[in-house]
């Protein structure tokens, strides 16, 4: 199947300052990659949709502000939580759906980026 | 109520066993149904998919959707310790949005 990459695995950082983590398309290209997140023996939910060279679709209770998302390139997005706090601990976790003649494109996922919020 | 239904378990079996895994929706317009893979502190990894109803079946892995009914099945035979994970059953309209289960956690026991 193909493959999506995310970094870091794992972050650990203090209240107050800001992470990034990448989203990798790496043997296609993706228009659209999607961002979710996931807590402890809960399923993933989702919170927005990122299109390449336009905004971010944010789902409803999301904090755009907080949860800074930059599609820059068919094959990369970012997401920045911003003034993170111990309530942002979360695992993040991002898709990308490929290209498919019929819009049925499968949607792969990345390993995840477990966050760690002191 | 949610739109996708699932038990999250947990489901222990042992080695060897047939392992049957289920999800009920209440959204007709879901067309494309979907079955992840989920270790621990991993993401999820896309097993099986189908679209509309119908079986599929993948080695030891089967799905079964009937859309009558608004559920989809997941089959898996001969299970192994390998198999200890949680499964996801996912679903969509003809957009990209998936809706999720809850994940149901088995553990195959040697």
């Amino acid at each position: 199947g193909a493959v999506v990459s995310q970094h870091p695995s794992w972050v650990i950082c203090k209240s107050g300052t800001s992470v990034k983590i990448e989203c990798r398309s790496l043997d296609f290209q993706a228009t659209t990659m999607f961002w979710y997140r996931q807590f402890p023996k809960q399923s993933l939910m989702l919170m927005a949709t990122s299109n390449e060279g336009s905004k971010a679709t944010y789902e409803q209770g999301v904090e755009k502000d907080k949860f800074l998302i930059n599609h820059a390139s068919l094959t990369l997005s970012t997401l920045t939580v911003t003034s993170a706090h111990p309530e942002d601990s979360s695992f993040y976790i991002c898709s990308a759906r490929v290209p498919g003649g019929t819009n049925t494109g499968e949607l792969f996922f990345g390993e995840g980026s477990r966050l760690t919020v002191l | 109520q949610k739109e996708v239904e699932q038990d999250p378990g947990p489901l222990s079996v042992p080695e060897g066993a047939i392992v049957s895994l289920n999800c009920t929706y209440s959204n007709s317009a879901f067309q494309y149904f979907m079955w992840y893979r989920q270790y621990s502190r991993k993401g999820p990894e896309l097993l099986m998919y189908t679209y509309s109803s119908g079986n599929k079946e993948d080695g030891r892995f089967t799905a079964q959707v009937d859309k009558s009914s608004k559920y989809i099945s997941l089959f898996i035979r001969d299970s192994q310790p390998s198999d200890s994970a949680t499964y996801l059953c996912a679903m969509k309209t003809s957009g990209s949005r998936l809706t999720f289960g809850e994940g149901t956690q088995l553990t195959v026991n040697p």
